[in-house]
């Protein structure tokens, strides 16, 4: 089955600067890879996502970059806010199938 | 996105009892999951909950533990057996309203806690 890993596991960034988290997958066949975003005590919201026919996707602030070769793709938030502090989860779904694989996560610590 | 009511939020229950979750959609949705997120950690498929036949369990999760029911296309249960305290943890669906499209959205989780 996919396993996903993703790093670093804690993030702590001074606000106004640039956070990046990496995931990575071991299913050649996955081809959907979305971002949730879960603040403490909140459901996890997704953020971001992008399919395996794009090499990058962004919404404002926040942008997500595929390498299917290496089978990696990866979080960037620019600009960062205190509200951007979070636990952040990467995932990823072969193509048929419906279910997701997380990744272990990572806490985003914004510094003011 | 989708509105996605999960029942109870949470509840403190004794070893050896059962609790049963609901998860309410308010329009119809192609596939629903249940997950658990143990404290601190991510997020672990239980299983897919198939409308109108049983429910696809995940490696290492079984039936007679979490008995899943899913009646129609917008409600779906799951229920925790003879809990004991490992049980303890947030257990959350998710919903994804297109088949292909694999957005999920989740509720917002049952926090339960066995003594």
């Amino acid at each position: 089955g996919e396993n996903v890993e993703q790093h670093p596991s804690t993030l702590s960034v001074q606000e106004g600067d640039s956070a990046v988290i990496k995931c990575t997958y071991s299913d050649s066949a996955s081809n959907y890879f979305p971002w949730y975003k879960q603040e403490l005590g909140k459901r996890p919201q997704l953020i971001i996502d992008i399919r395996s026919n794009v090499g990058e996707k962004k919404d404002q602030r926040i942008a997500v970059t595929l390498n299917k070769t290496a089978k990696h793709f990866s979080l960037h938030i620019t600009e960062t806010q205190p509200e951007d502090s979070a636990v952040y989860f990467c995932a990823a779904s072969p193509l048929g199938n419906e279910k997701l694989t997380f990744g272990t996560g990572t806490r985003l610590t914004i510094i003011p | 996105s989708a509105v996605i009511s999960q029942k109870p939020s949470r509840d403190i229950c004794q070893r050896g009892t059962s609790l049963t979750i609901q998860c309410q959609v308010d329009s119809q949705v192609t596939m629903m999951f249940w997950y658990r997120q143990q404290p601190g950690q991510s997020l672990t498929l239980i299983a897919t909950a198939n409308q109108g036949s049983e429910a696809t369990y995940e490696s290492g999760f079984v039936i007679d533990k979490f008995p899943i029911s899913r009646p129609n296309l917008t409600f779906s249960t799951l229920t925790v057996s003879n809990m004991s305290p490992e049980d303890s943890s947030i257990y959350l669906c998710s919903v994804e309203r297109a088949a292909g499209g694999n957005i999920q959205y989740f509720g917002a989780g049952t926090r339960l806690s066995v003594l």
